[in-house]
């Protein structure tokens, strides 16, 4: 029974690139999160997104960050004109289809490094 | 605005005792406290969570005590080992302007147990 599933694990980037980073929910879960973590810190949400809606936007960055869950596929954040500033790691959280509550499971996260 | 404030920052024991980490609370409204464990270069993984109708919750080593009128919660692991060694992060739901599956988490505990 495969978990939260993240790719790519690290990824590298250029100031002004652009990075895209995948999530695939745990089998049966259909509510999408995007957490963000710098170094030596806790994590800080970004967005709650269900199939083809985005449900709560209120921790993304105005700019440069944007991030879909289309009706197939896997759930995206992407971060466009990356600066230093964006190197943290990027984790994905999935809950069960149904679910009202807030027991969320995480991915292993996709690392990035902007150079 | 609403916080979670964890202590203590890094915490250092001998195998076989017991550690006991803390965190508080600022909103009263919230009814969802979780525990996650986070080893380096991995996602967090849940352990224990408690919800506001309990006062105490016990899976083998690990407990999580909740006393709501003081806003705050504990972890509580017996019996240290050394794989036990990771960053622990306690969280609570955003009640304002939050959603389902958005966490507030404290600033994480680095636990270290010496064999």
């Amino acid at each position: 029974n495969a978990g939260v599933m993240q790719n790519p694990r690290h990824l590298v980037r250029r100031r002004g690139q652009e990075a895209r980073l995948r999530c695939s929910p745990m089998k049966g879960h259909s509510h999408v999160y995007w957490y963000r973590q710098l170094p030596e810190e806790g994590l800080k949400f970004m967005v709650y997104l269900q199939k083809e809606n985005i449900i709560d936007e209120s921790g993304m960055p105005k700019e440069r960050f944007s991030a879909e869950f289309p009706k197939e596929g896997p759930s995206i954040l992407r971060i466009q004109q990356v600066v230093r500033g964006d190197s943290a790691a990027y984790f994905c959280a999935s809950s069960p289809q149904g679910s009202s509550g807030n027991t969320i499971y995480f991915g292993e996260g996709s690392w990035l490094t902007v150079v | 605005g609403e916080n979670v404030e964890q202590h203590p920052s890094t915490l250092s024991v001998q195998e076989g005792d017991s550690a006991v980490i803390k965190c508080t609370y600022s909103d009263s409204a919230s009814n969802y406290f979780p525990w996650y464990k986070q080893e380096l270069g991995k996602g967090p993984q849940l352990i224990i969570d408690i919800r506001s109708n309990v006062g105490e919750k016990k899976d083998q080593r690990i407990a999580v005590t909740l006393n709501k009128t003081a806003k705050h919660f504990s972890l509580h692991i017996t019996e240290t080992q050394p794989e036990d060694s990771a960053v622990y992060f306690c969280a609570a739901p955003r009640i304002y302007g939050g959603s389902q599956g958005n966490l507030i988490f404290g600033k994480g505990t680095k636990l270290s147990v010496k064999p």
